[in-house]
């Protein structure tokens, strides 16, 4: 069936980096975007960007800082964010979503965690 | 960039009851809509897209309406699975961005 399946949670320290992966199945990688989106603690939706699976070009929210990379492995139907120099503020859930229309399907949520 | 704001922020209502929550968007959208509806610790479920098509799957008791600026979710009549958080999202350019939700609880 058609998913995302994500990487496992992480705990980090400040200043640490963290690479989550979104890998696709069931349909063909390409076809559509991916994009990323997050759910600090206690907090609503946040969208944060996406990528473009046949150009690799990515798209960045207005105010995410060069810290964070969307990145593909077409070979392997895999997306990835990587987040750089870690602070507790990007404590998180975060997700990829499927572009085909909306957001269609989601992965099932890495959560990232910051703390000393 | 488009600026969508959801009311009621939060709502109050008992199984059985028909609610409606609202989204507007700060400029016209056309049709360019979606609604998801999220549970704590689940990914986010997308029930309408293009403002009103229902997404496959989703029950028909929810459905939305709406064009240009202003548009509505509708659950006909709640039942215990639908308590959670709705969003609404601009999907015409990005970003793509989300309204601030709408926390529906049981009366």
């Amino acid at each position: 069936q058609v998913q995302l399946v994500q990487s496992g949670s992480e705990l980090k320290k400040p200043g640490a980096s963290v690479k989550v992966s979104c890998k696709a199945s069931g349909y063909t990688f390409t076809s559509y975007a991916i994009n990323w989106v997050r759910q600090a603690p206690g907090q609503g939706l946040e969208w944060m960007g996406g990528i473009n699976t046949n150009s690799g070009n990515p798209t960045y929210a207005q105010g995410l800082t060069g810290r964070f990379v969307f990145s593909l492995d077409t070979s392997v139907s895999t997306a990835y964010l990587q987040i750089s120099s870690l602070k507790a503020e990007d404590t998180a859930v975060y997700y990829c979503a499927r572009v085909r229309g909306a957001f269609d399907i989601w992965g099932q949520g890495t959560m990232v965690t910051v703390s000393p | 960039d488009i600026q969508l704001t959801q009311s009621p922020s939060f709502l109050s209502a008992s199984v059985g009851d028909r609610v409606t929550i609202t989204c507007r968007a700060s400029q016209g959208i056309s049709s360019y809509l979606a609604w998801y509806q999220k549970k704590p610790g689940k990914a986010p479920n997308l029930l309408i897209y293009a403002a009103s098509t229902l997404q496959s799957g989703v029950p028909s008791r929810f459905s939305g309406s709406g064009s240009g600026t202003e548009f509505t979710l509708t659950i006909g009549s709640l039942q215990p699975e639908d308590f959670a958080a709705y969003y609404c999202q601009v999907l015409n350019l990005y970003p793509y961005t989300f309204g601030q939700g709408t926390k529906l609880e049981i009366k």
